[in-house]
């Protein structure tokens, strides 16, 4: 079985534009976590959903929005970006809302210049 | 909300020794104490957690240990291996709702051949 999904693996985008990150779940599994890790520090909880439903915001700014799909796949949309939303954004996916049983992606590495 | 603690920031230990890290947390409700492996390039994985009903838990060289009522956590590595090099992260779930983890913020684990 195909474990999470994310893409892009990377990219690199300039201030103020806009960016959309892309994660698949684990097949059967019907909630999407996403976290941001800067680097040397521990994952930041952003978003949980659970059957499309936001379950849970972390303390992040409106610039960061989320959804998940009638197929449990979800998208991170971060607009006007800043230096400072350099990081990699971690998607994690689990069977039921609990946070126990999380699988995460490889990442996205985002690059803001 | 919750608030995790983890020490030493930085472990380096000789092939085949143990290793020790620890993590407090500040909720007294929290019932679930995942810990997680990080290497180069990849997500956090999971390698064992423990349920506030217990106070140990085993698996093979790697160990868990929890004390609830001075709220902390700990993770015993025995016989050390190259391949246990990585970031380890202790989390700990957040209220209200008590579906999403709280990360701490990480030791690096060096084992030296």
């Amino acid at each position: 079985d195909a474990g999470v999904t994310q893409s892009p693996t990377h990219l690199i985008k300039t201030r103020g534009q806009h960016v959309t990150l892309r994660c698949s779940p684990i097949s059967g599994h019907k909630s999407v976590s996403w976290y941001q890790q800067v680097l040397g520090q521990g994952p930041q909880f952003i978003f949980q959903y659970y059957e499309k439903e936001e379950r849970g915001r972390g303390n992040f700014p409106d610039r960061f929005s989320a959804r998940q799909f009638p197929n449990y796949s979800s998208e991170l949309n971060v607009n006007a970006l800043l230096l400072g939303d350099s990081a990699l954004y971690l998607c994690a996916s689990s069977p039921t809302g609990s946070a126990g049983g999380y699988t995460f992606g490889s990442g996205t590495r985002l690059t803001v210049v | 909300g919750e608030n995790v603690e983890q020490h030493p920031s930085t472990l380096s230990v000789q092939e085949g020794d143990s290793a020790v890290i620890k993590c407090t947390y500040s909720d007294s409700a929290s019932n679930y104490f995942p810990w997680y492996k990080q290497e180069l390039g990849k997500g956090p994985q999971l390698i064992i957690d423990i349920r506030s009903n217990v106070g140990e838990k085993k698996d093979q060289r790697i160990a868990v240990t929890l004390n609830k009522t001075a709220k902390h956590f700990s993770l015993h590595i025995t016989e050390t291996q190259p391949e246990d090099s990585a970031v380890y992260f202790c989390a700990a779930p957040d209220a209200p709702s008590y579906d999403k983890v709280i990360f701490g913020p990480g030791t690096s684990l060096s084992v030296i051949p």
